[in-house]
């Protein structure tokens, strides 16, 4: 079965300083992987998604995130936070079938002025 | 473009009524989804569906049902609502499968029970 974990629960960075984010999935098979953001008392929108094209996948507002096989990871990072920064990040597998997505617990990204 | 549109937004229930959480969505998305989210516990998948007339559980469909009667609707039904529940509801939809595709979400139903 797959399964993904979300190793901080909360982060926190000042503004101007690197973000890092960190997944660990568990796949039987070639996954896609996705990291979603949500912001206060809103839904879910997507930064970015692996597909195996590419192990390096960049997304919206600067994120990016490496598929590494070896090491079951897929960690979110950027290189300078803004204060817009702050909100949940999600990381997500999908299923075999592609029929649901299956999420992490989440981690909260403060950012300090 | 309003894309995944939830009504409604805010619902407070007493133990043992019911209501329908409703999910409309313009996209001509085949997939259909619903989840709750719980704080620590990320978003679990209540039901799903993936075409007109079909419906399947997901991970904790109890005290749940759903219909797919129309391609853009997607309805979910507390029968007899319990604390538990209480909890915020998410629909999403997709265009096909999700092994390469996005799924879109609604803005979310902050239901409580008491």
């Amino acid at each position: 079965a797959q399964s993904v974990t979300q190793l901080d629960s909360h982060v926190s960075v000042s503004e101007g300083t690197p973000v890092l984010l960190r997944c660990n999935y568990s796949s039987s098979y070639s996954p896609s992987l996705f990291w979603y953001v949500q912001h206060p008392n809103k839904g879910l929108q997507l930064l970015l998604k692996y597909t195996s094209a590419a192990t390096l996948v960049k997304g919206i507002n600067g994120f990016e995130a490496e598929f590494k096989k070896s090491e079951t990871s897929f960690h979110l990072t950027k290189p300078s936070a803004h204060m817009s920064d702050a909100a949940e990040y999600f990381c997500v597998v999908s299923d075999a079938q592609g029929g649901k997505l299956i999420f992490g617990q989440g981690t909260e990204l403060s950012v300090k002025p | 473009n309003a894309g995944v549109t939830q009504t409604p937004k805010f619902r407070v229930l007493k133990t043992g009524q019911s209501m329908t959480l409703l999910c409309a969505q313009d996209m001509n998305h085949e997939y259909m989804y619903w989840y709750r989210q719980d704080p620590g516990m990320g978003l679990r998948l209540i039901h799903y569906s993936v075409g007109e007339g079909t419906t399947a559980k997901g991970e904790v469909p109890d005290g749940y049902n759903v219909s797919r009667l129309k391609k853009q609707n997607f309805l979910l039904g507390l029968e007899s609502a319990a604390p538990s529940q209480t909890s915020v509801y998410f629909c999403a939809s997709s265009s096909h499968s999700l092994v390469n595709t996005e799924a879109f979400f609604g803005q979310g139903t902050r239901l409580t029970v008491v």
